[in-house]
């Protein structure tokens, strides 16, 4: 069954402490893995598309990376503001679908 | 206004009640979805409209009947709800729906079924 399984759940860290964020994908053909940032109350915001493995994405603390089995989203030197559920969605083959994973909860503590 | 719009934010209604929430984009975009996030579950895609014509029905349930007059408004109406219902729907848009493009989301609509 094509699936996308975003880990861990949830993660807690110190402003200032970096770490990374994982989405594993097990569908066939990729078409395009795309990362979102959603704020309590908000609607997913987006952030990058990768379509290949080796492709790298930038935007100031974060970076995406993406590889044949799954992408990582890098935040580095994360600051309070960076707090939010992080997203990640795949689209396969030619269908124009997105398989979405179930987040993961990121919390910057001062 | 910019972006994609829902109203309203929040609504909480009977179970024999009949509403409806509305999407409105402005990005010039031509595909508009309607998505239910439920707690700790991934996104759940309901339905696809293309340039006004619908494309995608997920086995959503007939208690829920989208509606889209035009490539920039999203009507989803609600009527015999179950409390299982109750989740964020949100609304999103793209260029196309080829999935090549990325959607952009609303803020949604809380819905809680009594």
């Amino acid at each position: 069954e094509d699936q996308v399984t975003q880990s861990p759940e949830a993660l807690r860290l110190q402003e200032g402490e970096s770490s990374s964020l994982n989405c594993s994908y097990t569908v066939s053909g990729l078409r395009g893995l795309f990362w979102y940032r959603q704020d309590p109350g908000k609607g997913p915001e987006f952030l990058f598309t990768l379509y290949s493995a080796g492709e790298e994405k930038e935007k100031e603390r974060l970076k995406a990376t993406l590889t044949k089995k799954e992408s990582f989203l890098h935040i580095t030197a994360p600051k309070p503001e960076d707090s939010a559920t992080y997203l990640c969605a795949v689209r396969w083959d030619s269908n124009y679908q997105l398989i979405w994973g179930a987040g993961t909860k990121l919390i910057i503590k001062p | 206004e910019t972006g994609v719009t829902q109203t309203p934010r929040h609504l909480v209604m009977g179970m024999t009640n009949k509403k409806s929430l509305k999407c409105e984009q402005h990005l010039g975009h031509n595909a508009m979805y309607w998505y239910k996030q439920s707690a700790k579950k991934p996104l759940e895609l309901m339905f696809v409209y293309n340039f006004k014509e619908q494309t995608e029905n997920n086995s959503v349930p007939s208690r829920f009947s989208p509606e889209c007059p035009n490539s920039s408004h999203l009507f989803l109406h609600l009527h015999t709800l179950q409390p299982e219902d109750s989740a964020l729907y949100l609304c999103a848009s793209s260029q196309d729906p080829s999935g090549n493009q990325p959607q952009h989301f609303g803020d949604g609509t809380r819905l809680s079924i009594l």
